[in-house]
């Protein structure tokens, strides 16, 4: 079993729809949860910060962990053709290291 | 704007030659920096934690002495690929820690293709 997983897709939706993006994990010694953007060709941007369980908003982006469930998602309102791209998961346990996710490439389409 | 740069940012070689990559912090000095593989539709790969003044520590399964690294001051490190084979191209990426050190900051990547 990976530490951390999540579902590849690929996941199409209509613009301005609302998007979940989910991963689950193993690992109850995970404290610090991250949402990455990657668009083809270019390195992970950090979207998502969170710190234990709790959720946190900024704009159209909201994430969510649940640590009792290992389970963090993130949601995106009013999805935009600009939000097309791969988005990684990532968490640590402090020490720096973090374990990424699969990955789910998601496409808006106008 | 960027906090990480990398360089270069393709490189194309011959297949038995060595390949430097530079990763550099731009805004902030780093005493250690992550260096990740990324194959096509794949999630990152931790390869190794590069650190300033010390050695670098490989994750399992990456050869040291295949992928040198080089910390060679609190904002570059490098990645040496020598005697690239077809089986090492990838997209190789740098990242350094940021703030309260669990966060870390990507740079935009190295597309490596052996010939």
């Amino acid at each position: 079993q990976k530490e951390v997983e999540q579902d590849p897709g690929p996941l199409s939706v209509p613009e301005g729809a609302i998007v979940s993006l989910n991963c689950t994990y193993s690992n109850s010694a995970f404290q610090y949860f991250m949402w990455y953007r990657q668009y083809s060709r270019k390195g992970p941007e950090l979207l998502m910060y969170t710190y234990s369980s709790g959720n946190k908003e900024d704009g159209r982006f909201t994430a969510q962990v649940d640590k009792s469930s290992k389970y963090i998602s993130l949601f995106i309102r009013d999805s935009q053709p600009s939000d097309s791209a791969t988005y990684l998961c990532a968490m640590g346990r402090g020490a720096q290291k973090l374990v990424f996710g699969q990955g789910t490439r998601l496409t808006i389409n106008p | 704007g960027a906090v990480v740069s990398q360089h270069p940012s393709w490189v194309i070689c011959k297949s038995g030659t060595s390949v430097k990559i530079e990763c550099r912090s731009l805004d902030f000095q780093a005493t250690t920096m992550f260096w990740y593989r990324q194959f096509p539709k794949q999630s990152l790969m931790l390869m190794a934690t590069s650190n300033e003044g010390s050695k670098a520590t490989y994750e399992q399964g990456v050869e040291k002495d295949k992928f040198l690294i080089n910390h060679a001051s609190l904002t570059l490190s490098t990645l040496t690929v020598t005697s690239a084979h077809p089986e090492d191209s990838s997209f190789y990426i740098c990242s350094v820690p940021r703030g309260s050190q669990e966060t870390q900051y990507f740079g935009p990547g190295t597309r490596l293709l052996v010939l």
